[in-house]
């Protein structure tokens, strides 16, 4: 099956600061979806991006599907962006074979 | 409304015990998820439905039964649990009409451990 891969797995930073997080994958995919589980445990969608660029506020994607990744942009930020990370995809093979999810990444914004 | 919503959430269980986790979704969606996330893992899909009346496996079915009875829910039964059922149940639901309707939204989780 198609293979999830998220870097970094662990980032620390001060309140204000901007980062990036990325996610490759091994296949070609008809679905990205990044989210952000809080501390609670929900998972929040923040975007569904299988090629291109969006923005929402201060956070950002792009994905490029062609070489196989997907980036997503957080600036200026905030302690209640700690949380984990997660890309998920689903392989362009056909059927509804659900997401598949990376390990995701752990953000702590320190004040 | 509520959107996916998820019963019970949280639940203790001897081995051995059986137990039916439910989905309920009032967004009409067509497609429906049960995923387990374990401890620093990320979510692994369980069964999935695409229509009512209809399920199929997915990456971890083994000792999980699902049916849909109806379009709104989805059940996820355990017939004899095992400690290694130990995680946190997500459902999840999806119109899949194509594009970004295919975007998953997810329940809140349920906590369940086998003991």
């Amino acid at each position: 099956g198609i293979q999830v891969e998220q870097s970094p797995p662990d980032l620390i930073l001060q309140e204000g600061a901007n980062s990036t997080l990325r996610c490759n994958f091994s296949d070609s995919v008809n679905n990205l979806q990044w989210f952000h589980q809080n501390p609670w445990g929900q998972l929040i969608n923040l975007f569904y991006i299988p090629s291109g660029t969006k923005q929402n506020g201060r956070l950002s994607a792009t994905t490029v599907a062609t070489e196989r990744y997907s980036l997503l942009y957080i600036s200026s930020s905030q302690t209640t962006d700690s949380g984990v990370y997660f890309c998920a995809v689903e392989d362009s093979g056909g059927g509804a074979d659900g997401l598949t999810f990376g390990k995701g990444t752990h953000l702590i914004i320190q004040p | 409304n509520a959107g996916v919503t998820q019963t019970p959430k949280f639940r203790v269980l001897k081995t051995g015990q059986s137990m039916t986790l439910l989905c309920a979704q009032d967004m009409n969606h067509e497609y429906m998820y049960w995923y387990r996330q374990d401890p620093g893992m990320g979510l692994r899909l369980i069964h999935y439905s695409v229509g009512e009346g209809t399920t199929a496996k997915g990456e971890v079915p083994d000792g999980y039964n699902v049916s849909r009875l109806k379009k709104q829910n989805f059940l996820l039964g355990l017939e004899s649990a095992a400690p290694s059922q130990t995680s946190v149940y997500f459902c999840a639901s999806s119109p899949r009409a194509g594009g970004a309707t295919d975007t998953q939204y997810f329940g809140p989780g349920t906590r369940l451990t086998v003991l």
